[in-house]
């Protein structure tokens, strides 16, 4: 299995301009997560799927931020406009939901730069 | 409530000593307490994790260490290796939800 798969793995962009970030997870997995990391904030979850449908998005900072998950092997976030203040590495992690303690597994990231 | 603190930020530790990585939470409700481990430009991997009816889990040289009256629980690297220099973040959730409240991590180095 190839793992949890993000895209692009670095992205620098000027402010104001929209973002758009991209996840495949493991095949098989139906829960999906989207994690902001940062030095001063660490490991924040933003939000989560559960089937395609979004559960909980009360980690999700403002509404610039939107995340999609058209099927089960797809997913996006996106930031519009971005600022520099959204300058982070953007985790995605899915797992087998069905038990309650399924191993989340994390993709390599997204590094974004907003100058 | 749903926080869990994790000492300390950093640790330097000499090859071959003791790493010792601390947590606190305060939802009695929480019943699972992974380890993760995040390598430099990597995603966090989980290493290793309990669940609160045992007080000690053991995978080779890592231990997971449980107090469950003091809420608190520890994560033991023994005979510590340059290879295991990297990020571990403690967390927690309780049966039945999806997400995980990981800790703020610890920035662990092993000097040779």
């Amino acid at each position: 299995d190839a793992g949890v798969i993000q895209s692009p793995r670095h992205e620098v962009t000027e402010m104001g301009q929209e973002v758009t970030l991209r996840c495949k997870p493991i095949s098989g997995h139906n829960s999906l997560f989207w994690y902001r990391q940062t030095m001063m904030r660490g490991l924040e979850l933003l939000i989560y799927f559960n089937n395609n449908v979004p559960i909980d998005d009360s980690g999700m900072p403002e509404d610039r931020f939107s995340a999609k998950m058209p099927n089960a092997s797809f997913s996006t976030l996106k930031i519009q406009p971005s600022e520099p203040r959204d300058s982070a590495v953007y985790f995605c992690a899915s797992r087998l939901a069905g038990g309650s303690y399924n191993e989340q597994f994390f993709g390599p990231g997204t590094r974004l730069t907003v100058l | 409530q749903q926080q869990v603190k994790q000492s300390p930020q950093s640790l330097i530790v000499q090859k071959g000593g003791i790493s010792i990585i601390n947590c606190a939470y305060e939802n009695t409700a929480f019943d699972y307490f992974p380890w993760y481990q995040q390598f430099p430009g990597k995603g966090p991997a989980l290493l290793i994790a309990i669940r609160p009816d045992v007080s000690e889990k053991k995978e080779g040289r890592f231990t997971i260490s449980f107090n469950k009256s003091a809420k608190q629980f520890s994560l033991h690297i023994m005979d510590s290796q340059p290879g295991d220099s990297a990020t571990y973040f403690c967390a927690a959730s309780s049966q039945g939800a999806q997400k995980l409240v990981f800790g703020q991590g610890t920035r662990l180095t092993i000097n040779p």
